[in-house]
């Protein structure tokens, strides 16, 4: 246990739907991400919240939009996405003091399967 | 633009010898290095780290080695344990940037 929480755990969805993926953290972290990890590729860096503000978004697809209602919390909504957008995504936080990062923390993760 | 490489998808290696995970990267403004371990069905979890002022960080069985002028770091356990037996990420940030690059991930398999 982390301390960063993500459900649902699994989603599977067809490609005409809407849903949203969430993730909580109670670590008092300012910094809140998305990452998506497809089979054996890197995880990918999708979005950047620090202190609720989004301050990266690394050339993601519209039909995914994060909101970041306030530091503990972060959704990922998702809308008509692709076979492709299949994945685990996932949510991670970490403290920031300055400029300086430390370790992320990673929740367990929603296995996303697009139909 | 991959900058954080672990060029071996997969290790085996038997109980109780030593595992050597390889990382390299291409970033040279990378200065703050972390290694991540993965289990099936879940989030990764923070292993070790090591910063670009140090050479060498340890760990218990754990230690990270760093050669700045190689652009290269490696991960050494040892003695191996069957419960180590997961998918190793290596990851790289620099100052004034608070992004995680990470690599593709080594699995590593201790056989008993």
């Amino acid at each position: 246990e982390t301390g960063v929480t993500q459900t649902p755990r699994h989603l599977v969805m067809g490609m005409t739907n809407k849903k949203s993926l969430k993730c909580e953290q109670h670590l008092g972290h300012n910094a809140m991400y998305w990452y998506k990890q497809s089979a054996k590729k890197p995880l990918e860096l999708m979005f950047v919240y620090n202190f609720k503000e989004q301050t990266e978004n690394n050339s993601v697809p519209s039909r995914f939009s994060p909101e970041c209602p306030n530091s503990s919390h972060l959704f990922l909504h998702l809308h008509t996405l692709q076979p492709e957008d299949s994945a685990l995504y996932l949510c991670a936080s970490s403290p920031r003091t300055g400029n300086l990062i430390t370790e992320a923390f990673f929740g367990q993760g929603t296995r996303l399967t697009v139909v | 633009d991959q900058q954080v490489k672990q060029n071996s998808p997969s290790l085996s290696v038997q109980e109780g010898r030593i595992s050597i995970l390889n990382c390299d990267y291409t970033n040279s403004m990378f200065d703050y290095f972390l290694w991540y371990k993965k289990y099936p069905a879940e989030g990764p979890t923070f292993l070790i780290s090591i910063s670009s002022i140090k050479d060498k960080n340890e760990d218990g069985r754990f230690t990270v080695f760093l050669n700045k002028s190689a652009k290269h770091l490696s991960l050494h356990i040892v003695p191996s344990q069957p419960g180590d037996s997961a998918v190793y990420f290596c990851a790289a940030s620099h100052l004034n940037d608070y992004k995680l690059s990470f690599g593709a991930g080594t699995t590593v398999t201790v056989r008993a």
